[in-house]
C-alpha cells in the first residue's frame, strides 16, 4: 500500500507571495491532518479535515488555509508569505481521524514539504 | 494529553548500551500516549502507542514504552541502540479537543 505522499518536496518562494502544497493520503484514509514543524517552535497542528470538512484547527493566522477533495487529497494554502513560514510542512493520514477519544486515530506521516520564504 | 514534555533535548548513547527518552504528560483524563520517530528529511513514522488496553506498551524495533500513571510518565526504553536508531524522537499526545500535541523532541545520538 502506498504511503502519504506529498507534492512538491522543496519549495523556494518570496515574501508576498502564496504558495499551494498538496497531500495526497493513503488509500482509504479519510483524515488528513497538516503540520508545520520549526527548529523554534517545534511541531504544531494547522488543522485536519475529515471527509471534506475541516473539523479542528490550530491557533495560525487566516492566511492559512485548506481544503480536502471527494478523493480525500488534500491541498494547504499559504498567502502573503512571510520570512516566519519557512518550515517543514508535515501532511498526516488516517482511516478515522482525530475527533473522539477512543477510536483508533493512528496518524501516518509523510515526508513533508521544505518550504524557504526569502 | 494536555499537555507531553520531553525532559532530555538531546541524549548520547554508545552502541549496545541501552535507550531511555523521558516523557511526562499532564493530563485531567486517562490519555492516549505515542511515540514517533523521525529521520533526517523523512516524516513522522509511529514506533507505538498507549491506549489504556496495556501499561506497558511494544513497538517496532525492539523500543517499548511503560505508562505509569502514578508518575505521569511514558518513557521509551529499548535495551540495545543501534546506530540506526540516531534520529529525533517524539512523545504525542491526544487531547479530548481533537489534536495531537507534541513534545518538543529528544535528538538520540549513537556513538559506535
Amino acid at each position: 500500500k502506498a504511503g502519504v505522499t506529498q507534492t512538491p518536496r522543496y519549495l523556494i518562494k518570496t515574501r508576498g507571495q502564496q504558495v499551494t502544497l498538496s497531500c495526497s493520503p493513503i488509500s482509504g484514509h479519510r483524515s488528513v491532518s497538516w503540520y508545520q514543524q520549526t527548529p523554534g517552535q517545534g511541531l504544531q497542528f494547522l488543522f485536519e479535515y475529515f471527509s471534506e470538512t475541516q473539523r479542528n484547527k490550530g491557533n495560525f493566522p487566516g492566511r492559512f488555509s485548506g481544503r480536502q477533495f471527494s478523493n480525500s487529497r488534500s491541498e494547504m494554502n499559504v498567502s502573503t508569505l512571510e520570512l516566519g513560514d519557512s518550515a517543514l510542512y508535515l501532511c498526516a493520514s488516517s482511516l478515522q481521524g482525530l475527533a473522539g477519544v477512543t477510536s483508533s486515530y493512528e496518524q501516518y506521516f509523510g515526508p513533508g514539504t521544505r518550504l524557504t520564504v526569502t | 494529553a494536555q499537555s507531553v514534555t520531553q525532559l532530555d533535548s538531546h541524549v548520547s548513547v554508545s552502541e549496545g548500551t541501552p535507550v531511555l527518552l523521558r516523557c511526562n504528560y499532564s493530563s485531567s483524563y486517562s490519555p492516549s500516549l505515542f511515540w514517533y520517530v523521525q529521520h533526517p528529511n523523512k516524516g513522522l513514522q509511529l514506533l507505538l502507542k498507549y491506549t489504556s488496553a496495556a501499561t506497558l506498551v511494544k513497538g517496532i524495533n525492539g523500543f517499548e514504552a511503560e505508562f505509569k500513571k502514578s508518575e505521569t510518565s511514558f518513557h521509551l526504553t529499548k535495551p540495545s541502540a543501534h546506530m540506526s536508531d540516531a534520529a529525533e524522537y517524539f512523545c504525542v499526545g491526544h487531547n479530548q479537543g481533537g489534536k495531537l500535541i507534541f513534545g518538543q523532541g529528544t535528538e538520540l545520538s549513537v556513538k559506535p
